[in-house]
């Protein structure tokens, strides 16, 4: 069973920094990019981030691009986001989700989740 | 790409037919995908590449459309059904997500 587990979440201050942490079991990690969506409290959803299965393609939303960083150490089954310089508006839950990638000619959608960590930026 | 979902809300009763439309600032592939999701729950895939339906998802959901215009439709509204829904596109970066409609019960 595909299992996705966030952790790192908490209160900070603006300005602040925290380290997300998405860690995966029941399958084979290292062939999954991972991707990362945040929704804000009573707000719709929100693309952060991706990265490929072997760590060299990297993109972010232009709202996070200089502050957060987003990496995988595959020998860990873990994928990160280092989060630095938050805001207030930066506060919500952040997801970690992944798919069966792009098989044959076809893309899947956002096939697992995990339940989420909630980050607070608040002073 | 800006994606703008209408309506923003809908009411419906149980057996109704329902659709909910996504459209797209600017055409791209069809690598468009719907979500359904339950407050304090993460989004679930119902449907990939705008018609695809995700395995284990039931024949009543349904996707459709090409460009700029899509739209996902359940065909007999169920009470498990009343969620938010999302499309989202992922043919190009950075990834994007309609607003959301929130299906309530009429």
């Amino acid at each position: 069973e595909v299992q996705l587990l966030e952790s790192g979440g908490g209160l900070v201050q603006p300005g602040g920094s925290l380290r997300l942490s998405c860690a995966a079991s029941g399958f084979s990690f290292s062939y999954y990019d991972i991707t990362w969506v945040r929704q804000a409290p009573g707000k719709g959803l929100e693309w952060v981030s991706g990265i490929s299965a072997g760590g060299d393609i990297i993109h972010y939303a232009d709202s996070v691009k200089g502050r957060f960083t987003i990496s995988r150490d595959n020998s860990r089954n873990t994928n990160y986001l280092q989060t630095s310089n938050l805001r207030v508006e930066d506060t919500a839950v952040y997801y970690c989700a992944t798919r069966n990638g792009c098989n044959s000619g076809v893309c899947y959608g956002l096939q697992y989740w995990g339940q989420g960590t909630l980050v607070t930026v608040s002073s | 790409i800006q994606m703008t979902q209408s309506p923003s809300t809908l009411s419906a009763s149980v057996g109704d037919r329902v659709t909910i439309t996504c459209r797209a600032s600017q055409s791209f592939s069809n690598w468009l995908a719907w979500y359904q999701q339950k407050p304090g729950k993460a989004p679930n895939l119902l449907i990939y590449k705008a018609s695809s339906l995700e395995g284990g998802v039931p024949s009543r959901f349904s996707g459709s459309g090409s460009g700029t215009e899509f739209t996902l439709t359940i065909s007999s509204l169920q009470p498990d059904d009343f969620a938010t829904y999302y499309c989202q596109q992922y043919g190009s970066y950075p990834w994007t997500f309609g607003q959301g409609t929130k299906v309530e019960i009429k």
